[in-house]
Order: structure tokens, then C-alpha cells, then sequence
């Protein structure tokens, strides 16, 4: 597509239960990022996917948030047992790759609004 | 400590005026720095990239003072449509951007 596609952009789920997020990033993107953002505050990275590497998962809160990319092309963060807490709207971003200095080439989703009852 | 720091303001300014954010950062290794645009309830956009030589792009203006670890953006002659949440951010050695919270600016008639 032309843009990077997320879904659902709205859940509303209970206390408890599990959800998943995907995203789908722009065709050709070897990098794939999830960021959260809860109300008023600034975006927090949570994990990094660059082609083939290992990912980058230093930003995850917790043991009940994990995330894949099958296929080097669409993700899906899941959170487990979600708790208020985790409500928020989650971004994902795609990149053409590493780049050093100058345009970093990231294009958001429009982001799942998340909340948890 | 944050890595990135921005007064969350907001600033209230009337159409004409100049307005400037400021943002300091902790690690004197980040790469690349950039300041994002995000309206309500939108994904962030780019907005412009920050060098040590400056670079302006019409009534914005960025800088980056890499011995002082600190960027700003001036915006002249605001805009309505300039009200957004303006933010500052990084780019790492580990690949990543890394966002400051933001300033909310308001462009008032």
C-alpha cells in the first residue's frame, strides 16, 4: 500500500483479556518499529525490527508484551493480560532501513487507539 | 534522567508572533536530530531535520549546539494552522528514534 496500514484503530477490551495489534508497513521496508503513546505524554519506543537481525526489544514494559514480524513484512504486537495501564494509542512506523544522518525515512501508521476497561 | 527534554508548555501566542522551542538531550552519542509535527489525535510528521549549521525552511528555523546538547526550533510569523505539539527528536546509534514529550504550541486569532 502506500502508507503503513495499522489495525484495529479502535479496540476497547477488558481487563484480563489478550489483544493484537498489526501493522502493516509500506512495501520494501526492511525496518519496522512499535512506539506507544499514552495521553499527553511524548512516544515511547518499544521494539525494533531491522530485516533478518535479531530484534531490538529493550523498550518492551513488560514480559506480557511481545511482538513478530512474519516474513520480514507485517507485525503483530500482542499484550497479554492487559491492565489499565497499558491504554494508549500504539504506533507503528516503517523505514526503508538504517540511515545515518539526514532524513530518517520513518512513516507512521495512524496508530490502534487501545483502552482497557 | 530522559534522554530528551522539552518544556511540555503550552504556549499560547498570537497569529504573527514568533515563537521558539527549546530541547536538550543526554547523550552526547546521538547521530541525527529532527523535529516532528503531531496534530491532535494524528501520527507524528516530519517536520525538519537539525544540523549544527542550521537549517531553515521558510518561517521555521532549526539549530543544534552539539557542545551544549541542544536543539531548537523557531517558528516566525505563526500561523493558525501552526497549532500542533511540536517534538524533539533523536536519532541513536541503536537505530531508533527516540521522542522528547512535546511542546504544545496554540496559535490564537
Amino acid at each position: 500500500g502506500a502508507g503503513v496500514s495499522q489495525s484495529p484503530s479502535n479496540k476497547v477490551t477488558e481487563k484480563g483479556k489478550d489483544v493484537e495489534l498489526r501493522c502493516d508497513p509500506i512495501s520494501g521496508h526492511t525496518a519496522l518499529y512499535w512506539y506507544r503513546q499514552s495521553l499527553g505524554q511524548g512516544l515511547e519506543f518499544l521494539i525494533y525490527f531491522q530485516g533478518n537481525s535479531a530484534p531490538d526489544k529493550s523498550g518492551l514494559p513488560s514480559d506480557r508484551f511481545s511482538a513478530e514480524r512474519t516474513g520480514g513484512s507485517v507485525s503483530t504486537l500482542t499484550i497479554q493480560r492487559t491492565q489499565q495501564e497499558d491504554s494508549a494509542v500504539y504506533l507503528c512506523a516503517s523505514s526503508p532501513g538504517r540511515s545515518g544522518t539526514g532524513r530518517p525515512g520513518y512513516t507512521f501508521g495512524s496508530g490502534t487507539r487501545l483502552t482497557v476497561v | 534522567r530522559k534522554e530528551v527534554e522539552q518544556d511540555p508548555g503550552p504556549f499560547n501566542v498570537p497569529e504573527g508572533a514568533t515563537v521558539a522551542f527549546n530541547c536538550t538531550y543526554s547523550n552526547s552519542a546521538s547521530q541525527s536530530f529532527f523535529w516532528y509535527r503531531q496534530d491532535c489525535r494524528k501520527e507524528p510528521k516530519l517536520l525538519m531535520s537539525v544540523y549544527s549549521s542550521g537549517n531553515e525552511d521558510g518561517r521555521f528555523t532549526a539549530q543544534l549546539n552539539r557542545a551544549s546538547q541542544y536543539i531548537s526550533l523557531l517558528i516566525r510569523d505563526s500561523k493558525l494552522s501552526d497549532s500542533a505539539t511540536y517534538l524533539c527528536v533523536l536519532y541513536n546509534q541503536g537505530g531508533k528514534l527516540i521522542f522528547g514529550q512535546g511542546t504544545e504550541l496554540s496559535v490564537k486569532p
